[in-house]
C-alpha cells in the first residue's frame, strides 16, 4: 500500500461548489503539506501543518482551508470552487532523514472546475 | 523575484551522455536543496538532497551546491531513456519549501 494516499484521484466540479480533497499517510510523519501544480508555475504551497494543533498558510492560501483531523489525515477544502482552481493537487509529508527535512508526495488529485 | 529559477528546457541528450541540470535560488537563508524527478502525470519523487557546499554523489547522480553563487546543479551520468522526465529543484527556507518550475529532460536512444 502507498504511504501517502489521496482521494479522490480525479474530480470534476462546477463553479461555486464546495469540495474536499483528503490525504492520509501511514509514514508516521508529523509534518504534512498541500501543494497545487500548474503548468509553467510549478508546485506552490497552499497550507502546511506540523501537528494537529498547528496549521500554517503557505504562498497561496486564499480560497482554501484545511483541517488536520489526526496525525495521519490532512484535508483541503475549497469552499466555493472557481475555474482558476483547476490544477493538480499534491499532498506531502516530511521528516528529517540524514540531516534534511525530506518530503514524500502522494499520487495527486486532478481537479477540474467548470 | 522567484525563490527558485530553473531553465524549463527542453534539454535533450543522447543515451550514455551526461545531463546537466541547473538551478539558482534567491535567498541566502535557504537551508537545504533538493532534486525531484517527475514523470508526466505522476507525483514528484526525491532523487537526492544537499545542504553543504560541494558535491554529493549517489549512483549515477551528483548534486553540486555553491552557496556563494546561490547555485545548485544535478549531473546525471550515463543517461538512460528512463531518465526522461521533468526535474524539479526545491529549496527549504524556514519551514517552507519552494519549487522551481522544472526542467524537461529527454534522453534519446
Amino acid at each position: 500500500d502507498a504511504d501517502v494516499t489521496q482521494t479522490p484521484r480525479n474530480r470534476i466540479t462546477k463553479t461555486g461548489k464546495r469540495i474536499m480533497l483528503e490525504c492520509s499517510q501511514t509514514k508516521g510523519h508529523d509534518r504534512m503539506y498541500w501543494y497545487r501544480q500548474d503548468p509553467g508555475l510549478g508546485l506552490r504551497l497552499i497550507y502546511y501543518s506540523f501537528d494537529v494543533k498547528d496549521i500554517n498558510k503557505g504562498e497561496i492560501s486564499d480560497g482554501y482551508s484545511v483541517s488536520r483531523q489526526a496525525q495521519a489525515k490532512f484535508s483541503l477544502s475549497l469552499e466555493s470552487a472557481i475555474p482558476n482552481q483547476t490544477a493538480l493537487y499534491f499532498c506531502a509529508t516530511s521528516d528529517f532523514w540524514q540531516g534534511a527535512d525530506t518530503q514524500y508526495f502522494g499520487p495527486g488529485t486532478r481537479l477540474t472546475v467548470l | 523575484q522567484k525563490e527558485v529559477e530553473q531553465n524549463s528546457g527542453p534539454l535533450s541528450v543522447p543515451e550514455g551522455a551526461i545531463a546537466s541540470l541547473n538551478c539558482t535560488y534567491s535567498d541566502r537563508g535557504s537551508q537545504s536543496f533538493f532534486w525531484y524527478r517527475q514523470y508526466s502525470g505522476k507525483s514528484p519523487e526525491l532523487i537526492m538532497f544537499i545542504y553543504s557546499n560541494g558535491d554529493k554523489e549517489d549512483g549515477r547522480f551528483t548534486a553540486q551546491l555553491n552557496k556563494a553563487s546561490q547555485y545548485v546543479s544535478l549531473l546525471i551520468r550515463d543517461s538512460q531513456p528512463s531518465d526522461s522526465a521533468t526535474y524539479l529543484c526545491a529549496v527549504k527556507k524556514g519551514n517552507q519549501f519552494y519549487f522551481g518550475t522544472g526542467t524537461s529532460l529527454t534522453v534519446i536512444p
